[in-house]
């Protein structure tokens, strides 16, 4: 099992629809996550940032973690054509020396005018 | 503004000849990481920099080293690539090791084909 299970995709939605992306893992370890979000031909860039449980929003973004499933979601409502990229999540245990973010693979999402 | 630039953007070189991509940032963090990302892959930490303290993943090939002659500098050296090698090629910058409240900040990257 990899440490961090991201439906790759691809998902498609109109415009002005609620997205939800998710990401599992395995290590217990992880106690920061993070969004990417990463346009075609981009790198990537931060988007939402949690450390441990809980949620965090953010305009249009929330952000949602729950340790006890090791289960994280990003929510996007009234989602826009500008929003059609790929987000990747990323994890880091608390503490850890220098580096490793812990990617997923990405999920692209395409929003429909 | 402050910010992480990769140069170049596109990168073609020769089977087996020798590449240097380089990074450069304003925003004076302390740590620089070399990703690899494939297509439709997740990125792939190669090697980071703690100031000038340098650290290897145990699985990146021989064939990829790195300098970081300064704060400011890093280079990603790739000595004989190989078709496999074609990838994206991200720099990361983050202010300590934890990336902690502002996570990492990416450059636009470097695409690397090899013929």
């Amino acid at each position: 099992q990899k440490e961090v299970e991201q439906d790759p995709g691809p998902l498609s939605v109109p415009e002005g629809a609620i997205v939800s992306l998710n990401c599992t893992y395995s290590n217990s370890a992880f106690q920061y996550f993070m969004w990417y979000r990463q346009y075609s031909r981009k790198g990537p860039e931060l988007l939402m940032y949690t450390y441990s449980s809980g949620n965090k929003e953010d305009g249009r973004f929330t952000a949602q973690v729950d340790k006890s499933s090791k289960y994280i979601s990003l929510f996007i409502r009234d989602s826009q054509p500008s929003d059609s990229a790929t987000y990747l999540c990323a994890m880091k245990e608390h503490g850890g020396s220098q580096g490793n973010l812990i990617f997923g693979k990405g999920t692209k999402l395409s929003v429909k005018p | 503004d402050a910010m992480v630039i990769q140069n170049p953007r596109y990168q073609v070189t020769q089977f087996g000849k020798p590449v240097t991509l380089s990074c450069s940032q304003t925003l004076n963090h302390n740590v620089m990481y070399w990703y690899q990302q494939k297509s439709s892959q997740a990125p792939k930490l190669l090697f980071h920099y703690y100031d000038k303290d340098f650290n290897n993943e145990a699985d990146t090939p021989d064939n990829f080293q790195s300098r970081r002659p300064n704060t400011s500098f890093c280079f990603l050296d790739i000595r004989s690539p190989g078709l496999g090698d074609a990838a994206m090629y991200l720099c990361a910058t983050s202010r300590d090791g934890t990336g902690q409240g502002y996570g990492y900040t990416f450059g636009s990257g470097t695409r690397l084909t090899v013929v």
